[in-house]
């Protein structure tokens, strides 16, 4: 099974500054036609996951551009540019390559 | 408007058998692979079973195998999982996703499966 660990797990930021979570996957998530197959999701309070990020840097429809995916093969960045308080949550990374899929721990970014 | 809509989630004994119900609607329900994935209580988020277009490819996770069973009905734009012999573990939100770019892109309010006696 592929194992996706991320860090920090928890993310304490002041509104208006940059904030950065990482993934890891424990083999390559880089299909044969050129795509990672990695995602990014917010779960916010009481609330279903939403899906952030595909194929490791696109953005899902509707996500403002604050939020960046980056990262190939097996490392992976999410960063917001400025945190606004609608942004806390739990931040998980997703592997969609290959069955069975999983999730890592989840980041947990709250405002200071 | 895009969406999953899940139901049947119920307080059931162990070895008791649920089935979930997602009914899609605003896309192609036949074009997508769709899947379910839960959350026990204050954890993250856990895989449990994903079915291809057509229903000739499904996966699930290990724990999971030999008991529960998704399947669709196209007919009802709807994704089913069958859950027998739960077990206290299986207590859990159960969302419904669709699946495209290999990322669940469309999400559920899920539904609240508990198993205990």
């Amino acid at each position: 099974d592929i194992v996706m660990t991320q860090s920090p797990l928890s993310l304490p930021v002041t509104p208006g500054e940059p904030a950065s979570i990482s993934c890891r996957s424990s083999q390559s998530l880089l299909n044969a036609n050129g795509n990672n197959y990695f995602g990014w999701y917010l779960q916010k309070p009481g609330q279903s996951p939403q899906l952030l990020i595909y194929f490791g840097s696109i953005r899902a429809s509707g996500v403002p551009d604050r939020f960046s995916g980056s990262g190939s093969g097996t490392d992976f960045t999410l960063k917001i540019s400025r945190v606004e308080a609608e942004d806390v949550g739990v931040y998980y990374c997703m592997n969609g390559l290959q069955v069975p899929i999983t999730f890592g721990q989840g980041t947990r970014l709250d405002i200071k | 408007e895009v969406q999953v809509v899940e139901s049947g989630g119920d307080l059931v004994q162990p070895g008791g058998s649920l089935r979930l119900s997602c009914a899609a609607s605003g896309f192609t329900f036949s074009s997508y692979w769709m899947g379910w994935v839960r959350q026990a209580p204050g954890k993250g988020l856990e895989w449990v079973a994903t079915m291809k277009e057509g229903g000739s490819d499904k996966y699930y996770v290990d724990f999971v195998k030999g008991r529960f069973i998704i399947f669709s009905d196209n007919a009802k734009n709807s994704v089913y999982l069958q859950m027998n012999n739960l077990r206290v573990e299986d207590t859990a939100v159960y969302y419904c996703a669709r699946a495209e770019a290999g990322a669940y892109d469309i999400w559920g309010q899920g539904t609240m499966v508990t198993v205990s006696s």
